[in-house]
């Protein structure tokens, strides 16, 4: 069965402050892809990052950083710096197989506070 | 360049009546998504059109439920005899073709939000 478990619903964290998105996912491929995407209140999924299950490297993006562990089946996004723009709702998601399917977590709603 | 659109943002139906929803995806972009959101079930894949040819429909809710691409680009899911479980927001995506060894991100549309009265 292929699924992402995102366990934190909502995190409301105060400006300038570093917050952590928990995501981890179950799959029996191994070639598989995790993906994050940013759903602000405008509701436009916005792509932030692609990652496939042979490259382990962490990886930076100005304030934004993702950790990819294989080991624990986890691909965690860290916001370093929190922004008021940073609020909305972000999903972890997997594509494995040939299907053309993202399956999505249940999302992570992120409010800063300033 | 353009991104994915949709048409049309909102749509109001009564139970029972067909909806049309468009989707026109980013130019060159061969693959061309489906997905569903909605509070109770989240983000839910419905279907993929590689070029015109949909490998997997199983995807999709219902045989209420269809969808069809022309030319390679536009797209248009139909939802027949409406209910009300169908009120979400349906979300098109589009991406370059998978390569081998390599899948390229989804650019998704800002959806399409369907009420059934």
């Amino acid at each position: 069965a292929q699924k992402v478990t995102q366990a934190q619903t909502e995190i409301s964290v105060v400006e300038k402050e570093d917050v952590t998105l928990d995501c981890v996912y179950e799959t029996r491929d191994t070639t598989y892809y995790l993906f994050w995407y940013k759903q602000p209140p405008s509701g436009e999924l916005v792509f932030l990052i692609r990652r496939n299950s042979f490259d382990e490297q962490n990886e930076i993006s100005g304030r934004y950083s993702w950790n990819f562990q294989k080991s624990t089946s986890s691909f965690n996004f860290t916001i370093t710096a929190s922004q008021v723009v940073d609020s909305a709702v972000y999903f972890c998601a997997l594509y494995s197989g040939n299907t053309g399917k993202l399956i999505f977590g249940q999302g992570t709603t992120l409010q800063v506070k300033p | 360049g353009a991104g994915v659109s949709q048409s049309p943002s909102n749509k109001v139906t009564e139970k029972g009546k067909d909806v049309e929803l468009r989707c026109d995806p980013i130019s060159g972009h061969t693959a061309l998504y489906w997905y569903r959101q909605s509070l109770g079930q989240g983000l839910e894949f419905l279907i993929y059109f590689q070029g015109n040819s949909a490998p997997d429909k199983s995807g999709l809710p219902s045989d209420r439920f269809s969808a069809e691409r022309t030319g390679g680009s536009v797209s248009t899911l139909t939802i027949q005899r409406t209910q009300q479980e169908d009120s979400a927001v349906y979300l098109c995506a589009s991406s370059l073709a998978a390569q081998v060894g390599y899948i390229y991100e989804q650019y998704f549309g800002p959806g399409t939000r369907l009420t059934v009265t």
